[in-house]
């Protein structure tokens, strides 16, 4: 069963551009979650879509975003960057019924210079 | 507002010795708990979890304990290998809720010696 796939691994961007970030979830699963991990701290929840709609977000600005498509892939667009975005971005996905059992992508490396 | 915390960033033991990873929430209506270890350049992969309505679940070599009224859980795991050197990330939800959201705290770094 191929896992969670995230790419690009690696991105470096330009202080008020855009980045995108891509997630496939696991066959099957219909929800996507993305984290944020900045140097040092924990994963900090980002959003939840499932079934194409955005289920929930967490305490991040509205230059934060995305969306799930048809196929339940997403994507993450964080727009006008800032030097502090630069995190390590986590994907994850999960069946509804077993909502907590998160598996994890290897993460996009998001640095903004 | 920190609703997990793991008080001890790292802590380093000594092959076929017992860890204890600990951890503590404030959200009483956090009824779900898990643990996922972190190695460099991977995603975090899920090891073990607990319901509230349970004070212990084990799994071969980990075992996770929650008492509740101490808001505290521990993850323990016995013996120690250097394979399990890695950062081990506590996590907590609120099933009811269906928030679809994990709670995770800072991450504790083990380190197994041989």
């Amino acid at each position: 069963e191929a896992g969670v796939t995230q790419s690009p691994t690696h991105l470096i961007k330009t202080r008020g551009q855009q980045a995108t970030l891509r997630c496939s979830p696991i066959s099957g699963h219909t929800s996507v979650y993305w984290y944020q991990q900045a140097l040092g701290l924990g994963l900090q929840f980002l959003l939840w879509y499932d079934e194409g709609e955005e289920r929930n977000r967490g305490n991040f600005p509205p230059r934060f975003s995305g969306r799930q498509f048809p196929n339940y892939s997403s994507e993450l667009n964080v727009n006008a960057l800032e030097l502090e975005d630069s995190a390590l971005y986590l994907c994850a996905s999960s069946s509804l019924d077993r909502a907590y059992g998160y598996t994890f992508g290897s993460g996009t490396r998001l640095t903004v210079v | 507002d920190q609703q997990v915390k793991q008080n001890s960033p790292s802590l380093s033991v000594q092959e076929g010795r017992i860890s204890i990873l600990n951890c503590d929430y404030t959200n009483s209506m956090f009824d779900y708990f898990l643990w996922y270890k972190k190695y460099p350049a991977e995603g975090p992969t899920f090891l073990i979890s607990i319901s509230s309505i349970k004070d212990k679940n084990e799994d071969g070599r980990f075992t996770v304990f929650l008492n509740k009224s101490a808001k505290h859980l521990s993850l323990h795991i016995v013996p120690s290998q250097p394979g399990d050197s890695a950062v081990y990330f506590c996590a907590a939800s609120h099933g009811s809720s269906n928030t679809g959201k994990l709670i995770f705290g800072q991450g504790t770094t083990l380190q197994v010696k041989p």
